[in-house]
């Protein structure tokens, strides 16, 4: 049984440009939540997948959006990079809306 | 609004101490809290998860504790190890049905050699 994956590891941007990050959730489950992570602080939830519709949304500006796939690995887009974007991106996958989610090992992305 | 604190942000210590990190939360009614480890640059490993109804979880040298009424719980580490120096997070799921995980900003260990 795999884990969390994403993909890439590590991202250099530049303001204004668009970013998309890639999440394979565990295997079984449907349900993938994404965080951002700045340095120093805990994560933020930005919003979470379930069965490909989005099913809550932290505070976080539209040009933040996401896809889940039919097998249940997601997409987060950044659109209009800002340099407060740069942070780590993490992802987690779960059983269902409310269980125990697992980790995978985080997008580090710089905006410069 | 529901918050997570966690004090202190920073914590060096000698080898072989017992350690304990503190997490404390605005709303007792959570339905469950889970400690994290996250290696410099990495990803989050789980390292307990404590549900509403349990007072504490043990796992090896690490034992978390709830207490719902002074919105606190604490992470214990027995015999700290230098490869136990690492950023401890608290994460809180509030309420029955509730998706989202709030988090703490994390405790910031070093165990010196």
């Amino acid at each position: 049984e795999t884990g969390v994956t994403q993909s890439p590891t590590h991202l250099i941007k530049t303001r204004g440009q668009q970013v998309t990050l890639r999440c394979s959730s565990q295997s079984g489950h449907n349900t993938v939540s994404w965080y951002q992570q700045a340095l120093g602080q805990g994560p933020q939830f930005i919003f979470q997948y379930y069965r490909e519709e989005e099913n809550g949304r932290g505070n976080f500006p539209p040009r933040f959006s996401g896809l889940q796939f039919p097998n249940y690995s997601s997409e987060l887009n950044v659109n209009a990079l800002e340099l407060d974007d740069s942070a780590l991106y993490l992802c987690a996958s779960s059983l269902g809306q409310t269980d125990t989610q697992y980790f995978g090992p985080g997008t580090r992305l710089t905006v410069l | 609004k529901q918050e997570v604190t966690q004090i202190p942000a920073a914590l060096s210590v000698p080898e072989g101490e017992n350690l304990v990190l503190n997490c404390s939360f605005t709303d007792s009614a959570i339905y469950n809290l889970q400690w994290f480890r996250q290696d410099p640059g990495k990803g989050l490993t789980s390292l307990l998860l404590i549900q509403s109804s349990q007072r504490e979880q043990t796992s090896g040298r690490l034992n978390a504790s709830l207490d719902k009424s002074s919105g606190r719980s604490t992470l214990y580490i027995a015999a700290s190890q230098p490869g136990d120096s690492a950023t401890y997070l608290c994460a809180v799921k509030f309420g029955f049905g509730n998706y989202q995980l709030i988090w703490g900003a994390g405790t910031k260990l070093i165990i010196k050699p």
